[in-house]
């Protein structure tokens, strides 16, 4: 099985400031026949489920505000939410889907507001 | 606008089988593959298994043994079905859907999710 590995688990931000969230995976996750890395992340309110973020590890899901971008490639991925909001305190979650058929998610990491 | 409905016991007892039907609207259920994912109260999320409307389902090793998805396209609905729970299994279990018609995608649309305890 495919590790996925958050860091921080937790971290407080404050309002406007920048929020990074790492993903690291015990295997490289870029396809190279068609140099995809195959890396989603989703973002977790308080009593909803999640909602896809980001897909391929940088594409941005539509209607998604450009605030939250992904970086990264092979093993090492990041999130960004570049001026963070209120409306963005959730928990966030990477999750790879190269690895057949199991799909697994990182641990998750709380965004709070300091 | 695709949509996803869970619905099912929300209490069902130690050694029993668990049965959950999703049903899903605005969106044909051909052509995605549909899997459930389950969430442990506090906990991360735990992917169950994929099915498709064509071929056999694909499960996660860990609960192969106990789990069976099964998918119904003149009802547009798929269920899961885990036998022999225990408290372990307590969880908010979510239907979701695949981003197409390959496993290799990520999850685009999720149900609200439903909890289900294993007491007795």
């Amino acid at each position: 099985d495919i590790v996925m590995t958050q860091s921080p688990d937790s971290l407080a931000v404050s309002l406007g400031e920048r929020a990074t969230i790492n993903c690291k995976s015990s295997q490289s996750l870029l396809y190279r026949s068609n140099n995809n890395n195959y890396l989603a992340w989703y973002q977790q309110k308080p009593g909803q489920p999640p909602k896809l973020l980001i897909y391929w590890a940088s594409t941005r899901e539509s209607g998604v505000p450009d605030r939250f971008s992904g970086s990264g490639s092979g093993t090492d991925f990041t999130l960004t939410i570049s001026s963070l909001q209120a409306e963005d305190v959730a928990v966030y979650y990477c999750q790879q889907y190269y690895s057949t058929p199991r799909r697994t998610f990182g641990q998750g990491t709380k965004v709070e507001i300091k | 606008q695709v949509q996803l409905r869970e619905s099912g016991p929300g209490l069902v007892k130690p050694s029993e089988t668990l049965s959950l039907t999703c049903t899903v609207s605005g969106g044909s259920i051909s052509n995605y593959y549909w899997t459930w994912i389950r969430q442990p109260p506090g906990k991360g999320l735990e992917w169950i298994g994929y099915t498709f409307y064509t071929g056999s389902p694909d499960y996660n090793p860990s609960l192969k043994s106990r789990v069976t998805m099964s998918l119904d396209t003149s009802k547009s609905q798929f269920s899961l079905k885990v036998t022999s729970v225990t408290a372990a299994d307590t969880a908010v279990y979510y239907c979701v859907r695949v981003s197409g018609d390959y496993t290799a995608r990520p999850f685009d649309y999720w149900g609200q999710g439903a909890l289900v305890t294993v007491s007795s």
